[in-house]
């Protein structure tokens, strides 16, 4: 696609509830990158793909997350019995394979609510 | 890891003023980035900026590497640009991610 595309752009949930965001990253980037973001701060890494690979995942904050990446396309970020700290935004950004290739995309993101 | 600090947290201008946002950065980089983003919460790329100096239209930014920091400039300001202001870096030696700053927060007066 023409840029990268997060689904749902918003989402409310039960505290406990397991909830799925999707990330579409731009035609091409192999690279693949998952942040959050609370109100009011700045952007926390969550996890990269290269590939279908997830080389650094530590910024996930728990056991309870997870996300996994098929196809290199598409990535799935999941969030078991979700808490009301996990609202935040969660964005997606992409770019091409290997070190300085430049630019890193991001989607609009996706607006979780725990409540 | 590496460290990335920006400065002001806060700032307030009039309509026409220029400004000067900074970012400083503990260890050598890869990438270095500035993005823009504005009250609905997008994203918007402003600058890929490991080294040297560029310019789009009222804005222009220069990084410094060696001396590890990155400088961005907004001359005769508008309200459009209000915002909040990031710089990400990619650790030299890392991992392939981008590291935010916590940003500086514009807010343009008419």
């Amino acid at each position: 696609g023409a840029g990268v595309s997060q689904s749902p752009s918003n989402k409310v949930t039960e505290k406990g509830k397991d909830v799925e965001l999707r990330c579409d990253p731009i035609s091409g980037h192999t690279a693949l990158y998952w942040y959050r973001q609370s109100l009011g701060q700045g952007l926390e890494f969550l996890i990269y793909f290269q590939g279908n690979s997830a080389p650094d995942k530590s910024g996930l904050p728990s056991d309870r997350f997870s996300a996994e990446r098929t196809g290199g396309s598409v990535s799935t970020l999941t969030i078991q019995r979700t808490q009301q700290e996990d609202s935040a935004v969660y964005l997606c950004a992409s770019r091409g394979s290997g070190r300085n290739t430049g630019e890193l995309f991001f989607g609009e993101g996706s607006r979780l609510t725990v409540l | 890891g590496i460290q990335v600090e920006q400065s002001p947290p806060d700032l307030i201008l009039q309509e026409g003023a220029n400004s000067t946002l900074r970012c400083n950065f503990s260890d050598s980089v890869n990438n270095l980035q500035w993005f823009h983003q504005n009250p609905w919460g997008q994203l918007i790329n402003l600058f890929y900026i490991p080294s040297g100096t560029k310019q789009n239209g009222r804005l222009s930014a220069t990084t410094v590497a060696t001396e590890r920091y990155s400088l961005l400039y907004i001359s005769s300001s508008q309200t459009t640009d209000s915002g909040v202001y990031f710089c990400a870096v990619e650790h030299e030696g890392g991992s392939e991610k981008l590291v935010f700053g916590k940003g500086t927060k514009l807010t343009v007066n008419p």
